[in-house]
C-alpha cells in the first residue's frame, strides 16, 4: 500500500538556523499539506499546496515558513530561522483530487528539536 | 470557524469488551468527519470517513463510528476490544461548505485507547 514517508525522523538544531523537513506523498496525489503537533497540543494546519502553489496557509504559516516541490516526487517544508516554539512534531500529508470528500494521508513525522 | 471536541484523554476497556472514543463537532456547513489512529512512533493512520449518507459508518480493523447530526457526535466504537488497538485517536472534521478549496483538517486532541489484556 502506498504510503506517506518523512525525513528526518528526528531533527535537532540550534535557535536561529534553517531547517528542511522532507516529504514523498503518494506518487498519483495532487494535493499536499503540512501539520504541526506541539507536544501535548492538538495537531495544527499549516499550509495547504495544490499545482506549484500554496492553496491555503494558517495563521502559524508565517514569513519564517516556506514550502516547495522541488522536483516530482519531494514535498519539503523550510523554517528560515528557527524559535524555540517550533519545537514539535512536523506531518505532511496528501490526497488525491480535488474533491472536498478525499482523505489526508500522513507521513510518520518528523520531531523538530531547536535548542 | 470549525472545532472538536474528544472529551475524555484515557479510556480503559478490557480486552473482549465493546469500546467507545467519543466525538462532538462544530462547523458551519455540512461536516466531513475522519477518525485517525497513531501507534507509537508512527504517522496519523487513516481509519473511517462520514460524508453523507448512512449514518453508520465502517472502517478499518473492525472500527465504526455513528454520525449524529442532532447531538453534533461522531463516536468511534468497536464491539471487542483487542490489546493491538491501545493507541491514540484522533478525530478531525472539515467543513462541506468551507467554498473557496479549503482542505484543512481540524483535529480534536485525542484520546488514548488502553486495552487491558
Amino acid at each position: 500500500e502506498p504510503e506517506v514517508t518523512q525525513t528526518p525522523s528526528h531533527q535537532v538544531t540550534q535557535m536561529g538556523q534553517e531547517v528542511i523537513l522532507r516529504c514523498v506523498p503518494i506518487s498519483n496525489h495532487l494535493y499536499f499539506y503540512w501539520y504541526r503537533q506541539i507536544l501535548g497540543q492538538k495537531v495544527e494546519f499549516l499550509v495547504s499546496f495544490y499545482n506549484n502553489e500554496i492553496s491555503e496557509k494558517s495563521e502559524i504559516f508565517d514569513d519564517q515558513f516556506s514550502v516547495e516541490r522541488p522536483d516530482g516526487s519531494n514535498f519539503t517544508l523550510k523554517i528560515r530561522s528557527t524559535k524555540l516554539e517550533d519545537s514539535a512534531m512536523y506531518f505532511c500529508a496528501s490526497s488525491g483530487s480535488q474533491r472536498s470528500t478525499d482523505t489526508q494521508y500522513f507521513g510518520p513525522g518528523t520531531r523538530l528539536t531547536v535548542l | 470557524a470549525q472545532s472538536v471536541a474528544q472529551p475524555e484523554d484515557q479510556v480503559n476497556v478490557a480486552e473482549g469488551n465493546p469500546l467507545t472514543v467519543k466525538c462532538t463537532y462544530s462547523v458551519s456547513g455540512n461536516p466531513y468527519l475522519f477518525w485517525y489512529v497513531q501507534y507509537p512512533n508512527r504517522g496519523l493512520q487513516f481509519l473511517l470517513k462520514y460524508i453523507t449518507g448512512d449514518n453508520l459508518v465502517k472502517g478499518s480493523y473492525g472500527f465504526e463510528a455513528e454520525f449524529n447530526k442532532s447531538q453534533t457526535s461522531f463516536h468511534l466504537k468497536k464491539p471487542s476490544a483487542l490489546v493491538s488497538d491501545s493507541a491514540l485517536y484522533f478525530c478531525a472534521v472539515r467543513d462541506g461548505y468551507s467554498g473557496a478549496g479549503s482542505y484543512q483538517l481540524t483535529f480534536g486532541k485525542g484520546t488514548k485507547l488502553s486495552v487491558i489484556p
